[in-house]
């Protein structure tokens, strides 16, 4: 079982180049969601989709923008990377089932290292 | 809105030893709690969920959280703490209608020595 698949695994910027995440699920999710991780922050809410075609601003969105063009995939783009958005990216997934309710379990890929100089 | 507050940044315990990790929630609607554990370089794994039912709800290896509705509070505890659970242990909350976001504490990290 794949799960939750980011891809890349780490990546090195210069200061306002830009790059794009991919998250892939096969859990047949509707929702998905990106958070950041840093130190003594837990993780924060970037940017979250609850179905195909849909996208909304999370806790921190400034900086960020993504897409859900197809249901399995979820991507982050940073157009412009700043060194403030280096951390740790999660991508997670989540929501009902078909014919099943909502029950807000959430389940992670292994995160996506990124480092802006 | 909501929020997760988890009370200890860091928790150092001798093997065997009993551990409590602290959490507390604010919101104005029900919701749905959760722990989270992460292993050093790997993503986040649910240890265990309250969604309704009995207050006190246990992971497979060992941890158990009570739901305190009065207290807003979800607890995490373990009995016997081995070396193996030494990690990062996250507090999160849902809501439990209509609820699409999920928001996390600040994180405990469990420190288990021998």
């Amino acid at each position: 079982n794949a799960g939750v698949t980011q891809t890349p695994k780490f990546r090195v910027l210069k200061t306002g180049q830009s790059m794009t995440l991919l998250c892939a699920q096969d859990m047949n999710h509707e929702y998905m969601y990106w958070y950041r991780q840093d130190p003594g922050m837990g993780l924060r809410l970037i940017h979250y989709s609850v179905g195909e075609g849909t996208t909304a601003k999370g806790e921190v969105p400034d900086g960020y923008n993504v897409s859900r063009l197809k249901k399995q995939n979820f991507l982050l783009g940073l157009e412009s990377a700043a060194p403030s958005q280096t951390s740790v990216y999660f991508c997670a997934s989540g929501g009902p089932l078909a014919g099943g309710t909502n029950t807000g379990e959430l389940f992670f890929g292994e995160g996506s290292r990124l480092t802006v100089l | 809105a909501q929020s997760v507050t988890q009370l200890d940044s860091q928790v150092p315990v001798f093997e065997e030893a009993p551990v409590e990790l602290r959490c507390n929630y604010s919101s104005s609607v029900s919701v749905y709690l959760f722990w989270y554990v992460q292993y050093p370089n790997q993503g986040l794994q649910l240890l265990l969920k309250y969604l309704s039912g009995s207050t006190l709800v246990e992971s497979i290896n060992g941890f158990e959280a009570e739901f305190n509705k009065s207290q807003t509070s979800f607890h995490l505890r373990k009995p016997s703490v081995h070396i193996s659970d030494t990690a990062e242990y996250f507090c999160a909350v849902t809501q439990n209608t209509g609820g699409f976001k999920t928001i996390f504490g600040a994180g405990t990290r469990l420190f288990v020595k021998a």
